[in-house]
């Protein structure tokens, strides 16, 4: 079964650090997801990243995160200066369309110290 | 009014027993229905998706919606162990972002 690739497994970095966390879609997979998940709270939108462009992002998504697919296959997440409520996890979803479920990756656990 | 609203249990139920899991919604916009199972420290699972209202089965799992009423519900049949993890409805209305529940934990006993 066909899987999205998330890497790191586990991050941890210093409080101002910047991160980027990396994303393998499935390969016919068009429409592009990040969601974050702090511990015991629920998952949450970020962004939504169609044909090279974001398409919706939420409040979450600030001047201090961007996304971008350099290479036509990973699509990347990056926090420019990391703080301490930065810490979750960070799980890459994709989807053939947007009339199909979204498939999840195992996800990016970031720990900001 | 929360958007999603799902009681985050725990639910614990013998194996073989039948699951009830729900989660009402307030957004009448709302028009896929996703229900995911997640193991602690990993990504959600897609279990079921459904469009507008109506039942879907896939083995022992039944996910209903009823959109006159904003309520879904996944059930399933014969529990087992392997079943034990944390089930998340999931909605949007216009194929985009998804706006999840809270969460139940489900813990199916031997």
């Amino acid at each position: 079964e066909p899987e999205v690739t998330q890497t790191p497994s586990h991050q941890v970095t210093q409080m101002g650090q910047e991160v980027i966390l990396r994303c393998v879609p499935i390969s016919n997979h068009l429409y592009f997801y990040w969601y974050r998940q702090i511990l015991g709270q629920k998952v949450e939108f970020l962004v939504s990243f169609y044909n090279n462009e974001i398409s919706e992002k939420s409040e979450i998504f600030d001047d201090q995160f961007s996304v971008e697919r350099p290479d036509g296959s990973n699509f990347t997440l990056k926090i420019r200066s990391t703080k301490l409520e930065d810490s979750a996890m960070y799980f890459c979803a994709t989807a053939p369309d947007t009339n199909y479920g979204y498939t999840f990756g195992s996800g990016t656990r970031l720990t900001v110290v | 009014q929360k958007e999603v609203e799902q009681d985050p249990g725990p639910l614990s139920v013998p194996e073989g027993a039948i699951v009830s899991l729900n989660c009402t919604y307030s957004n009448s916009a709302f028009q896929y229905f996703m229900w995911y199972r997640q193991y602690s420290r990993k990504g959600p699972e897609l279990l079921m998706y459904t469009y507008s209202s109506g039942n879907k089965e896939d083995g022992r799992f039944t996910a209903q919606v009823d959109k006159s009423s904003k309520y879904i519900s996944l059930f399933i049949r014969d529990s087992q162990p392997s079943d034990s993890a944390t089930y998340l409805c999931a909605m949007t209305h216009q194929g985009g972002k998804l706006i999840f529940g809270q969460g139940t934990e489900l813990s199916v006993k031997p």
